[in-house]
Formats: C-alpha cells, structure tokens, sequence
C-alpha cells in the first residue's frame, strides 16, 4: 500500500520557523509535493522535490531525502495567514496519480 | 499556468438525486483530475479524466456512481448519482499533474 505520515497539528509563533515533516512508504517515488489549503479554500501548490536537497520560494523551503523517504516543508517568518492545512503528497511513478498525507494544520499565533 | 472555475461552488441536495459538477480551464489540457476531500479528511483521486477516452477510475469509484464526460480539452464534469448523506464532500478539479485546483463544489446531501 501507499502511505504518508504527517504531523496533524503544528502550532507556532508569529515571526517564528516552523517545519513540517513528511515520511512516506509507497511502492515508487517520483516526487514530493506540498500543498497549502485554507478554511474553505482549495489546495495551493507550493512546492515539487524530485532530487535531495533543498528548495527555497522565498519564505517556504521544502527538503528531500530520498534515502531516508522523508521531506519537510519549512515556513520562516511566519505571519498569521500561514494557518492554513499543509498536505505532502507523492506521485510513486510518472504515470500514476498523487498519493496525499492526511494533512497537518498549522496554527499561527500571536 | 491555468485558471479553473467549477460550477456549482456549493449545493444542498437531497437523498437519491444526482448532481453534475462542471469544471471549466482557460487552457487546453491533457488530462484533468477529480478529487473527493470530505469533511477534514485529505484528498482522494476518484478518477481521471482524458479527451476522448474514457475515464480511468480509482479503487473503490465506479462509473455507475460517478460518470464523468470530457467532450473537449478544457472542459469536464463529474456527476454524483444516487446520492446519499456519505457523498457530502468537496469535489475538485485538477488539471497539469495537480499544480493547479479548482475553488472546489461543495456539497451536502440531506
């Protein structure tokens, strides 16, 4: 089967670093995305890591390895419209549809 | 990029009808994408949808339940029949490997 385990509740300070963390167990890898989905809203695509490393769209980063079949989204300078729920999804092969995590619901506060 | 608009954004039906979702994109695309999030939970792909061809369903949807049409390449819908109250969800549309989601139709059945 395919799986992906994330934290389901993150809360952090405004101004703050927060990381979300991502392993997976799926029967390929082609690539790890992030989502952001708020209240009411739909999922944003944020970011894509085919290869280790990190990936830097101004304040998110997002890290992969391969080896450990683990990823992280990381939020620096956190504001308060990041609270918002945070997918990662996987795509075991180039032909075959994403599998997402349950999500993890960042909390931003004061 | 892609600019996708889904109609209805939201509808109350009632047990035992049938609702067809729209999913319209400013651009030709290959494939599109239909999505199940239920209340709080993660996305789940119900099928995919190719111009000409028919849809290629997940495990655990069946086209009896959930036929889709695809007359063009910026065009889709999804239809949900025979619905009762576990159908309430919100359905998405997606379209260029899931970079890029529709607002989404939300629905409760009564």
């Amino acid at each position: 089967g395919q799986s992906l385990e994330q934290p389901s509740e993150v809360t952090a300070v405004e101004g703050a670093i927060v990381q979300i963390n991502c392993t997976y167990q799926t029967s390929g890898f082609y690539g790890l995305s992030w989502y952001q989905q708020h209240d009411g809203g739909a999922p944003t695509f944020l970011s894509y890591n085919a290869l280790d490393g990190l990936e830097e769209t101004g304040r998110f980063s997002s890290f992969l390895s391969r080896s450990d079949s683990y990823g992280y989204l990381l939020l620096q300078e956190l504001q308060m419209k990041d609270s918002a729920s945070y997918f990662c999804a996987v795509r075991p092969s180039g032909n075959t549809p994403l599998v997402f995590g349950k999500g993890t619901r960042l909390s931003v506060i004061a | 990029s892609a600019v996708i608009s889904q109609k209805p954004s939201r509808d109350i039906c009632q047990r035992g009808t049938s609702l067809t979702i729209q999913c319209q994109v400013d651009s030709q695309v290959t494939m599109m994408f239909w999505y199940r999030q239920q209340p709080g939970q993660s996305l789940t792909l119900i099928a995919t949808a190719n111009q000409g061809s028919e849809a290629t369903y997940e495990s655990g949807f069946v086209i009896d339940k959930f036929p889709i049409s695809r007359p063009n390449l910026t065009f889709s819908t999804l239809t949900v029949s025979n619905m009762s109250p576990e159908d309430s969800s919100i359905y998405l549309c997606s379209v260029l490997n899931e970079q890029f989601f529709g607002p989404g139709t939300r629905l409760t059945v009564l």
